[in-house]
């Protein structure tokens, strides 16, 4: 079975500039995560989506970062205008469980993303 | 949302067994406990999730007590490729929005030769 795929791995853009990613779960995973990881620290929970809806961004810088899922399957995330503080790794991940709920999820290998 | 404390480090040897604790004091009636192991350059991977007494898979046991305010991971004969980061994380994996599972910064085993 296919894993969590992400692309690009690695990225180096200049502050301001804009950034997207790209995620595609495991087939017939029903929820799909982005996390922000940054050195030295756990995996931060960016936004949560069940399908096509959002079950939770609270965490999601909002004036800068969005992010959408068609037709329940891929997702992107993105960034406009990146800031210094944006330099993490970009984790995607999913989940089968129908709920919403945290059940196991399996994740991609993350996008790397450096800001200058 | 129930917060975990576990050991920032940890250095064992080859063969041993390693016993990580996380401490969740404030752990609601219906959060699970899931453990996550994270190697470098790679995104974390599922080891063992559980509720209450002892879990075993083939790679982990996970023990939990009555009080369930805390947990232990227990790693059998570690080998250096067991060296990594390990997440604690309580949640209730039956919820949808507010769940919010917080990985926090993990401890981070050592296995040396």
């Amino acid at each position: 079975e296919a894993g969590v795929a992400q692309s690009p791995r690695y990225k180096i853009i200049e502050k301001r500039q804009s950034v997207a990613f790209w995620c595609n779960p495991i087939s017939g995973h029903a929820t799909l995560y982005w996390y922000q990881q940054i050195l030295g620290q756990g995996p931060k929970l960016l936004i949560q989506f069940q399908n096509n809806g959002v079950v939770d961004d609270s965490q999601l810088p909002k004036d800068r970062f969005s992010a959408e899922r068609l037709k329940g399957v891929d997702s992107t995330l993105k960034i406009q205008p990146a800031k210094l503080e944006d330099s993490a790794v970009y984790l995607c991940a999913s989940s089968l469980d129908l709920s919403g709920g945290a059940g196991e999820q399996f994740f991609g290998p993350g996008t790397r993303l450096t800001v200058l | 949302l129930a917060k975990t404390t576990q050991p920032i480090s940890m250095d064992s040897y080859e063969g041993q067994e390693v016993n990580i604790t996380c401490s969740h004091n404030n752990i609601a009636t219906n959060d699970y406990i899931t453990w996550y192991q994270q190697f470098p350059s790679q995104g974390p991977r599922f080891i063992i999730q559980g509720y209450k007494t002892k879990v075993t898979n083939e790679v982990a046991s996970l023990f939990i007590p009555a009080d369930r305010k805390s947990s232990t991971l227990s790693l059998p004969r570690v080998s250096l490729s067991d060296t990594a980061v390990y997440y604690c994380l309580v949640g209730d994996i039956r919820k949808a929005a507010g769940n919010k599972l917080t990985f926090g910064g993990g401890t981070r085993v050592l296995v040396k030769p």
